[in-house]
């Protein structure tokens, strides 16, 4: 099974509109990053939050990390064509099949603009 | 300052061969993550070393691939043998610090295709 599941799979959205990203968890997160890979290239990274309820802003982009901490949710205010691409959550959940030194990751929310 | 730099970008093998991916983290970044990231699926924690020293490999195949981090030189993932299961992006990340203190940087990525 999925440590991290990210919903949508996939979105499209029309230039201007908001919309939101999550990711859930079945284990406590003890560190949550957002990554955004635009396709055949690298990961950039995004936001990282560490406490339950953090929320962190860049641009027009906001993440927060909920309470208990199993959840974290990206907002795209007034979206762009820049901000299409793949949007990855990757967490520290303590461990990465059987060590504590590697993100998880979900699988992506694929991101589509429309003009 | 020069991000982490992977190479080769694109790598075409045939089965049976060895292929070798090269990554040279960040200016002052001793630790170093290889991820895989296979069509469909996220991206998936391999191994993570620091200088000279492995130090969780709980991601890697048990057989045919193998990674080091020399005290000079880049780091390098090793598949002997290739098949072609093993056609996949191979990202390489570099951070100051262990992954759950700070953010990862992560390369271009390499994509192995085996015919």
């Amino acid at each position: 099974s999925q440590e991290l599941e990210q919903s949508p799979q996939s979105l499209i959205v029309q230039e201007g509109k908001n919309l939101t990203i999550n990711c859930t968890s079945s284990k406590t997160l003890y560190g949550l990053y957002w990554y955004k890979q635009k396709y055949g290239e690298g990961l950039i990274f995004l936001m990282m939050l560490q406490k339950g309820g953090e929320e962190k802003s860049h641009e027009k982009i906001t993440a927060k990390l909920d309470e208990k901490k199993q959840q974290s949710s990206l907002h795209i205010t007034a979206s762009q064509p820049s901000h299409a691409g793949i949007y990855l959550c990757g967490a520290d959940i303590g461990y990465s099949g059987g060590g504590a030194d590697g993100l998880t990751f979900g699988k992506g929310t694929h991101l589509i603009i429309q003009p | 300052n020069a991000g982490v730099m992977q190479n080769p970008r694109h790598l075409v093998r045939r089965r049976g061969q060895e292929a070798r991916l090269r990554c040279s983290p960040m200016k002052g970044h001793s630790h170093v993550y290889w991820y895989r990231q296979l069509p469909e699926e996220g991206l998936k924690f391999m191994v993570y070393l620091q200088k000279e020293n492995i130090i969780d490999e709980s991601g890697m195949p048990k057989e045919r691939f193998s990674a080091e981090f020399p005290k000079e030189g880049p780091s390098i993932l090793r598949i002997q043998q290739v098949v072609r299961g093993d056609s996949a992006a191979y990202f390489c990340a570099s951070s100051p610090q262990r992954v759950n203190t700070g953010e990862l940087f992560f390369g271009e990525g390499s994509r192995l295709t085996v015919l």
